[in-house]
């Protein structure tokens, strides 16, 4: 069975810090995708990576997939209230359905 | 353009009472998924509908039926409504049944089953 493990399952840091979270796997992943989901909201696509090693920037925010394809992380810099909210990662299983991580719920202190 | 639009946003079911969850997308998807999030355990599915005309089982699809109405309305029955229910549900599409194509999502369902 394939797992999707996120980490920190909670981070709350003040305003200007950078952070790191994590999505971590057992399983060698095609791809992998970034959601973010604010409170009373469904996800929302970020980022798609897809070959290992791939680093991709959104603004503050840097994606990367390892390079053996079976982890990500997404890096913020500078963090901002708006960042605030709940990052999901998400893979394709073998049924070509998403399987998701748990989440890390990230609070920026003003 | 409104994307995925699902219907109620709130209710509270009495248990074994029954009810349909609605969705409906504007965006000439094929594929639609429908999700449990329950805290700590992200989002399970619970069915998909790969295309107009199918339905397939997800992670956790007992005590739950589907029904693709159409290319646009996915809907969601629960026949007999348990406490273990009480979850938000969510409603999404993507243009293919390919796991690395984009789910856009509805804003959910929160039900309470007393």
């Amino acid at each position: 069975t394939q797992l999707l493990e996120q980490s920190p399952q909670f981070l709350s840091i003040q305003e200007g810090e950078n952070l790191t979270v994590y999505c971590n796997s057992s399983s060698v992943f095609s791809s992998l995708q970034w959601y973010r989901q604010e409170p009373g909201e469904g996800p929302v696509l970020l980022v798609t990576v897809v070959t290992g090693g791939e680093v991709k920037k959104l603004k503050r925010l840097t994606f990367q997939f390892g390079d053996a394809r079976k982890d990500s992380s997404l890096h913020i810099t500078a963090a901002q209230p708006g960042d605030t909210g709940l990052y999901l990662c998400a893979g394709p299983d073998s049924n070509y359905q998403l399987i998701w991580g748990a989440g890390t719920k990230l609070i920026i202190k003003p | 353009n409104a994307g995925v639009t699902q219907t109620p946003k709130f209710q509270v079911l009495k248990t074994g009472q029954s009810m349909t969850l609605q969705c409906a997308q504007d965006m000439n998807h094929n594929s639609m998924y429908w999700y449990r999030q329950d805290p700590g355990m992200g989002l399970r599915l619970i069915y998909y509908s790969a295309s107009e005309g199918t339905t397939d089982k997800g992670e956790v699809p007992n005590g739950y039926n589907v029904s693709r109405l159409n290319k646009r309305e996915f809907s969601l029955r629960l026949e007999s409504a348990a406490p273990s229910q009480t979850s938000v549900y969510f409603c999404a599409s993507s243009r293919t049944g390919w796991g690395n194509q984009p789910q856009h999502f509805g804003d959910g369902t929160r039900l309470s089953i007393l």
